[in-house]
């Protein structure tokens, strides 16, 4: 079954402890990108990336790290999270550019204390 | 920066009706689409429309696009209690990079 996988899909941890969220998708996507949803302000883009070893920042970068070292899979990670980080994650991937559309994750709750 | 706007930002019908919701866009866009969210849940692709359409089916939903206007509407007809989510129309810039969602329309559909 073509999928995006998330995990943890609920964490809740401490101001400044390190976390890593994974994100992995079985359909050899090309593009893969990291949102943030939070009320009253949609989804915004974190990081993305257009293939391996490619990133760049999307319109909410600050506070987060993202690495490509495989096709399948897109990590994100909050060296030193803080509270303002709570939020619902949105991991996505797509076949490429030009008109594909964008499968999505489960999602991963984190809140941060 | 946010691309597309959604309008409204809430719209509660019953079951039966039909559903308009409108997108609007700031950029030059190689086509728009439109996805679903059921709460809290992972977003839906629903469809795609390219620049050079300007209107298309799916089931029960008819989109349109405007680029005069930067503008798109979805309409969703003969509503069902199951069609209550959170829709969301997204952009995608000319150089293709990026993909770019507004902040969704909540659609309430009473049985």
């Amino acid at each position: 079954e073509a999928q995006v996988t998330q995990n943890p899909r609920y964490l809740i941890t401490v101001t400044g402890k390190k976390l890593t969220v994974t994100c992995s998708q079985n359909m050899n996507h090309e593009y893969m990108s990291w949102y943030r949803q939070d009320p009253g302000l949609g989804l915004r883009q974190i990081y993305y990336s257009m293939n391996v070893e490619v990133t760049d920042k999307g319109d909410v970068p600050e506070g987060y790290k993202v690495s490509r070292k495989e096709k399948r899979n897109f990590p994100l990670i909050l060296e030193s999270p803080s509270p303002n980080q709570t939020s619902l994650y949105f991991c996505a991937s797509r076949r490429g550019a030009g008109g594909f559309e964008q499968y999505f994750g489960p999602g991963t709750r984190l809140t941060v204390t | 920066s946010q691309q597309g706007e959604e309008d409204p930002q809430a719209l509660s019908i019953q079951e039966g009706e039909n559903a308009t919701m409108n997108c609007s866009y700031k950029t030059s866009i190689n086509n728009l689409q439109w996805y679903r969210q059921n709460s809290g849940r992972g977003l839906v692709h629903l469809i795609l429309i390219r620049s050079n359409e300007r209107e298309k089916h799916s089931g029960r939903l008819r989109v349109t696009l405007d680029t005069s206007k930067k503008s798109s509407s979805l309409l969703i007809t003969a509503s069902r209690a199951a069609d209550t989510a959170s829709y969301f129309c997204a952009t995608e810039e000319t150089s293709g990079s990026r993909l770019t969602f507004g902040e969704g329309t909540q659609l309430t559909v009473n049985p």
